[in-house]
């Protein structure tokens, strides 16, 4: 059965820093990983898709890596800000085609102060 | 948001209960999810459709039944809600091709109180 650990489970940092968050799964045979963001009382934000032939994926300041031999992924967040203050979440997808039955961590809850 | 909505937003009920919720999308996706979110948790796979009228169980089902008769609307029931069932519910759905192929989006999310 697949699990998936996130940590830290919670991180506080000075606004502008860079920081990185960790997430690790027991079985490498995954299809795809997606980080999402959670802001309290609301929904999940996808925020990258990694699939399992690559290894590194970036939109803006995000940048998530993924070694599937390792069963790790990273979220590398540049120059931070409060704004990004949120849950990060880390899911691991096993399917084909579209279909995905993720298996979610229990999130890092991130809070960035000015 | 990939036209997600689901209804209702927030809901209290009473044990015993008969509860749906309702998940609808507006744009074709074959693909669709229900998943609670507890703390300590995360969240759950619950049922998930690949089409109309094609569903089937994930990793908490006991207790829940879903329908999907239409491809834009997929409905999650409690048969007889239990405290146990206080959760947040979301539901998703998955693209099946182009530059976001595999990818999750999800709803809003439900709040079920049950009482």
């Amino acid at each position: 059965k697949q699990e998936v650990t996130q940590i830290p489970a919670a991180l506080s940092v000075p606004e502008g820093e860079n920081l990185v968050l960790n997430c690790s799964f027991t079985d490498s045979a995954i299809y795809n990983l997606q980080w999402f963001r959670q802001d309290p009382g609301k929904g999940l934000t996808s925020l990258l898709l990694i699939q399992s032939s690559q290894r590194e994926q970036t939109s803006g300041r995000l940048n998530a890596s993924l070694d599937k031999s390792s069963g790790r992924s990273t979220l590398y967040i540049a120059a931070s800000q409060p704004g990004d203050s949120a849950t990060y979440l880390c899911a691991v997808g096993g399917g084909q085609g579209g279909f995905q039955k993720l298996v979610f961590g229990t999130g890092t809850r991130l809070l960035v102060s000015p | 948001d990939a036209g997600i909505t689901q209804s209702p937003r927030h809901k209290v009920t009473e044990t015993g209960t008969p509860v749906t919720l309702r998940c609808h999308q507006t744009e074709n996706h074959r693909y669709m999810y229900w998943y609670r979110q507890d703390p300590g948790h995360g969240l759950r796979l619950i049922h998930y459709s690949y089409g109309v009228k094609d569903t089937d169980k994930g990793e908490v089902s006991d207790g829940y039944s879903v329908s999907r008769s239409k491809t834009e609307d997929f409905l999650l029931t409690l048969e007889s809600a239990t405290s146990s069932q206080t959760s947040v519910y979301f539901c998703a759905i998955s693209v099946s091709g182009g530059a976001v192929a595999n990818e999750q989006f999800f709803g809003p999310g439900t709040r079920l109180t049950v009482l």
